[in-house]
């Protein structure tokens, strides 16, 4: 595609649900990143792929979240059990390769009531 | 940890003029210094870049300032316009370790009057 697409633009759920945010990167881009954006600040890192794998995970804050990148192209960032301060913007971004320029897609703004 | 610190917050400046944000950063590790604009509804989108090699690097109205020493880097857009009004993140990262993924900054607010 053109860009990185995210889908659903929007998503509103109910606290304890489990939701589900898709990312599709740029074609032949093999580094996935998820980045949460909270009001008023700047992008925080979530997790790494390169590839199928999970390169760094570091920034998923505890383990209700997860996610998976099966065929090394679209990614699902997973959520359990959601809480009220999940609520953000969870952006998607790729890059040809780790390190390179990283374009993101328009985020996916998830409210949790 | 904020490893990157943004300043200012908010920024109000008049077309025509000259817009100034300054970053500075603490992780040595970091080799990699882009800034970001975001519009509201949209993702980031990258505006410029710049590695260590070099004190600075100018693309159109945008220049980057980078000084090593004391860690610090600055975007400056020349000639601001109002379609430049958006938020403005400088963000940094590694080859190794933690520095090895982007840390952003918390974001200038960037509005251009007529």
């Amino acid at each position: 595609g053109a860009g990185v697409s995210q889908t659903p633009s929007n998503k509103v759920t109910e606290k304890g649900k489990y939701v589900e945010l898709r990312c599709d990167p740029i074609s032949g881009h093999t580094a996935l990143y998820w980045y949460r954006q909270s009001l008023g600040q700047g992008p925080e890192f979530l997790i790494y792929f390169q590839g199928t794998g999970a390169a760094d995970d570091s920034g998923l804050p505890n383990d209700r979240f997860f996610a998976v990148r099966p065929e090394g192209s679209v990614s699902t960032l997973k959520i359990q059990r959601t809480e009220r301060g999940d609520s953000a913007v969870y952006l998607c971004a790729s890059s040809i390769k780790w390190g390179g320029e990283a374009f993101f897609g328009q985020g996916t703004r998830l409210t949790v009531v | 940890q904020q490893q990157v610190k943004q300043s200012p917050q908010s920024l109000i400046v008049q077309k025509g003029g000259i817009s100034i944000i300054n970053c500075a950063y603490e992780n040595t590790a970091f080799d990699y210094f882009p800034w970001y604009q975001q519009f509201p509804g949209k993702g980031p989108a990258l505006l410029i870049a710049i590695r260590p090699d070099v004190s600075e690097k100018k693309e159109g109205r945008f220049t980057i300032s980078f000084n090593k020493s004391a860690k610090q880097f600055s975007l400056h857009i020349m000639d601001s316009q109002p379609g430049d009004s958006a938020t403005y993140f400088c963000a940094a990262s590694g080859r190794t370790g933690t520095a090895s993924k982007l840390t952003f900054g918390t974001g200038t607010r960037l509005q251009v009057t007529l």
